[in-house]
């Protein structure tokens, strides 16, 4: 079964401070993978997308990185800001059926 | 903002109403999406229509009817709903169904009550 799990489902951290979230699917064959940032009260928007062949991918603050062996993926963000509290929600791309699967998110919360 | 629009932002009915959500995309996408989003659960794909064509339906109870008219528009006529149904529900566009790797661009959800 397609399935895409992330962790931790939520995070507090510190203004400044730097933090990682996990994303593990089970989607094949695998087509591509994107992480999404959802504010609250808004829909989710686009950060960054992995095609099979990607390590990683930068867009500012935020570093993707994608396994495919071990079928893992990780967003990082550095220098944590107070803008950066949302949900962060991991969706793979199934090749062939090309449908979306979604994660659950993760909620990260940034305190001053 | 995305290009997508969303009306009304929030909606509380009863069990009885029918209401009607409507979306607006402005980036001369072909397809668009109907998610629905409760709480700790991963967004469930509703409806897809690829150039005004319904071509998904998964499996949404008939008290949901989507309707579109247009490759900008599209409509979720809301009749009969359960509590259940409370839920924030977003529209979705992208350049042509079966790329994935085109974005989708959300709105900003409409957020639904039931009484």
């Amino acid at each position: 079964k397609n399935q895409v799990e992330q962790s931790p489902q939520s995070l507090i951290i510190l203004e400044g401070k730097n933090c990682t979230l996990q994303c593990n699917y089970t989607v094949s064959p695998f087509s591509n993978l994107r992480w999404y940032k959802q504010d609250t009260g808004r829909g989710p928007v686009s950060l960054t997308i992995m095609t099979f062949s990607e390590n990683t991918k930068s867009n500012g603050r935020y570093t993707a990185t994608l396994d495919a062996d071990t079928k893992q993926s990780s967003l990082h963000i550095t220098a944590s800001q107070l803008s950066d509290s949302a949900s962060y929600i991991c969706v793979v791309s199934a090749g062939g059926t090309y449908k979306y699967i979604f994660g659950t998110g993760t909620r990260l919360k940034v305190l001053a | 903002e995305t290009g997508v629009t969303q009306t009304p932002r929030h909606l509380v009915m009863g069990m009885t109403n029918k209401k009607s959500l409507k979306c607006e995309q402005h980036l001369g996408h072909n397809a668009m999406y109907w998610y629905k989003q409760s709480a700790k659960k991963p967004l469930e794909l509703m409806f897809v229509y690829n150039f005004k064509e319904q071509t998904e339906n998964n499996s949404v109870p008939s008290r949901f009817s989507p309707e579109c008219p247009n490759s900008s528009h599209l409509f979720l006529h809301l009749h009969t709903l359960q509590p259940e149904d409370s839920a924030l529900y977003l529209c979705a566009s992208s350049q042509e169904e079966g790329q994935t790797y085109n974005e989708q661009f959300f709105g900003p959800g409409t957020r639904l009550t039931v009484l």
